[in-house]
């Protein structure tokens, strides 16, 4: 199956500082890239729907200025979180999909972010 | 109401038992549905891919779609421990839309 990589898969930063992740599709070319969070013991939400050469589409209530994704390969997608505060600490979970919308996500593995 | 749902469990089964996990959805002009299992601390990984209505088999899982009723099932058979993990339904459109998941635990 596809593969998925995030990185890192865990940061702790403190207060005020930005933090970057990277989501790279590994053995495919992913046209559509998404970004989740995921807090504990809850299902996976939704922040923002990234195409490759594209703006970021952002769901209702997730901040873009604070969100910053960027999507610059077909490969590769980046979720940069800027100002990070503690209640920013949360799982980021990243997800790819080569074709249109009957195309399956796969997801990578997760990246545990804590704000100090 | 939430397009799709799910009851949160937890579920708790002994080791070799059928389980059943099921989703309900309320848009009847949804036809691509997903499962995926979710162990703690991990991305989602996918495990089966149904279109429409009728089931599909793979190994010991089922997934079974029923449009009438706006019912998705997916079914495991012969459980084991390392099913223990949350599984989430999905409708797959131009964004995959979870139900809430449900945790199962499988004891030996």
């Amino acid at each position: 199956g596809a593969v998925v990589s995030q990185h890192p898969s865990r940061v702790i930063c403190k207060s005020g500082t930005s933090v970057k992740i990277e989501c790279r599709s590994l053995d495919f070319q992913a046209t559509t890239m998404f970004w989740y969070r995921q807090f504990p013991k809850q299902s996976l939400m939704l922040m923002a729907t990234s195409n490759e050469g594209s703006k970021a589409t952002y769901e209702q209530g997730v901040e873009k200025d604070k969100f910053l994704i960027n999507h610059a390969s077909l490969t590769l997608s980046t979720l940069t979180v800027t100002s990070a505060h503690p209640e920013d600490s949360s799982f980021y979970i990243c997800s790819a999909r080569q074709g249109d919308s009957t195309d399956t996500q796969y997801f990578g593995p997760g990246t545990r972010l804590t704000v100090l | 109401q939430k397009e799709v749902e799910q009851d949160p469990g937890p579920l708790s089964v002994p080791e070799g038992a059928i389980v059943s996990l099921n989703c309900t959805y309320s848009n009847s002009a949804f036809q691509y549905f997903m499962w995926y299992r979710q162990y703690s601390r991990k991305g989602p990984e996918l495990l089966m891919y149904t279109y429409s209505s009728g089931n599909k088999e793979d190994g010991r899982f089922t997934a079974q779609v029923d449009k009438s009723s706006k019912y998705i099932s997916l079914f495991i058979r012969d459980s084991q421990p390392s099913d223990s993990a949350t599984y989430l339904c999905a409708h797959a459109g131009n964004m995959l839309t979870f139900g809430g998941g449900t945790r199962l635990m499988v004891k030996p």
